[in-house]
């Protein structure tokens, strides 16, 4: 099995909505990521999570909360999210967390109305 | 500060060769990454250099050279299905972890 799946595919949300993105990976990977990337731009590091403990986080707003219950698997939750937070949100993981390429989800593409 | 140029769009003929460039300037550096991206679909993982010189995997090469912060990803016998976009991303692994800081991305179009 050499695939993340997501969960979600497609989110529409109002903005006093709570959910939650969904990421898997059944590789034994031990550092996973969150990435949004907006149309036509690269994808931008949100957090980093090394064998379960967040490690990275880019500064991002609360309203954006990770969480990572095992090691296999990888949420994000959203609440109270802006129009301007509409992207697709792309769930990666690599073997370790300093090496090794990154394999990436196919996204969650979200819209916040 | 973090600064990775890619030209932003380039077109090319079924069965030709293009090479992609990417040039960088990063705080920290231990690897660089090329991605191929389809419309919609998440990045791919296409080859990694962190040693200077090419790295050959089937049709696709990619070069490095650390002292002049420059790679080019090679693309031989193009197909249509390789229009897409090519992310050229460097590991940043200056805190302990790994943090890929991605380029603006090079939309390639391939026609027949």
């Amino acid at each position: 099995d050499t695939e993340v799946t997501q969960t979600p595919k497609h989110l529409v949300m109002g903005m006093t909505n709570k959910k939650s993105l969904k990421c898997e990976q059944h590789m034994g990977h031990r550092a996973m990521y969150w990435y949004k990337q907006k149309a036509k731009k690269p994808p931008e590091l949100m957090f980093v999570y090394s064998y379960e403990k967040l490690s990275i986080n880019e500064s991002v707003p609360s309203r954006f909360s990770p969480e990572c219950p095992n090691s296999s698997l990888l949420n994000l939750h959203l609440h109270a999210l802006q129009p301007e937070d509409s992207a697709l949100y792309l769930c990666a993981s690599s073997l370790l967390p300093r090496d090794h390429e990154q394999y990436f989800g196919p996204g969650t593409r979200l819209t916040v109305t | 500060g973090q600064n990775i140029d890619q030209p932003t769009e380039m077109t090319a003929t079924e069965g030709a060769i293009v090479q992609i460039n990417c040039t960088y300037q990063t705080s920290g550096f231990n690897g660089l990454f090329w991605y191929q991206q389809h419309a919609g679909e998440a990045p791919t993982f296409l080859s990694y250099n962190v040693l200077d010189g090419l790295e050959e995997k089937g049709r696709f090469s990619s070069f490095l050279s650390r002292s002049k912060g420059y790679s080019y990803l090679l693309l031989k016998e193009l197909q249509m299905k390789d229009s897409a976009s090519y992310l050229c991303a460097v590991r940043d692994t200056i805190t302990g972890f790994q943090k890929l800081v991605f380029g603006t991305g090079t939309r390639l179009l391939v026609s027949p």
